[in-house]
């Protein structure tokens, strides 16, 4: 089996600030995600990386920004973080784009201040 | 694009009895249909899923429905126990295999 490690598990920001959110998998996948979860709603996915050289924008793409370093890892920024701003971010990774089941990390529950 | 929608938002049910978790979509184009699981404190994980060629799949004391006539999926859960407590979200995948999560359904399951 593998694994996703996120980090940090806890992001506390100020408003503004630019925050940037890490994630690796040892699954040797090709397709990796960035969503939030808000309190209450369904995941909405902010950007995704089909294969290693590849960025696509999600649903909910505007205030972000990711980067797909090397094929296990994939970052995500928050390019100024909004005042009381609180939810988690998962990363999640996928065999490939056709191969639909993901494996989820363990999330980065962020707070803006 | 696809829109998922859970109909409820908390299900309540005693141990032992089963539990039924409803979804709709809207893209007729929708073929796969994964349900996750989110326990307390931890993050999502696959739990079972179903594809459009068939109408039903069941696993252990999970079987999945699909009434694609009425774009509606469903999943039932048998023998409920305490550790089935879980916030279950529905998915639909269309043909650009993008995936669109529900807002999820908390169960409880009391003993």
């Amino acid at each position: 089996g593998g694994i996703i490690t996120q980090t940090p598990k806890f992001l506390i920001g100020q408003e503004g600030q630019k925050l940037t959110l890490k994630c690796q998998q040892n699954f040797n996948h090709d397709t990796m995600y960035w969503y939030r979860q808000d309190s209450g709603k369904g995941l909405r996915l902010i950007y995704y990386s089909i294969t290693e050289n590849d960025l696509q924008k999600g649903d909910l793409s505007e205030g972000y920004d990711a980067s797909r370093e090397k094929k296990s890892s994939f970052s995500l920024t928050v390019t100024s973080a909004q005042k009381n701003e609180m939810a988690v971010f998962l990363c999640a990774s996928s065999r490939d784009w056709g191969e639909n089941t993901l494996y989820f990390g363990a999330g980065t529950r962020l707070s803006v201040l | 694009g696809e829109k998922v929608e859970q109909h409820e938002s908390t299900l309540s049910v005693r141990e032992g009895d089963s539990a039924v978790i409803n979804c709709t979509y809207t893209d007729t184009a929708s073929s796969y249909f994964p349900w996750y699981k989110q326990e307390a404190g931890k993050s999502l994980h696959f739990v079972i899923d179903i594809r459009s060629n068939v109408d039903r799949k069941q696993s252990q004391r999970l079987t999945v429905l699909l009434d694609k006539k009425a774009k509606r999926f469903s999943l039932h859960i048998t023998a409920t126990q305490p550790e089935d407590s879980a916030i279950y979200f529905c998915a639909a995948s269309n043909s650009n295999n993008r995936i669109f999560f529900g807002d999820g359904t908390q169960l409880v399951v009391k003993p």
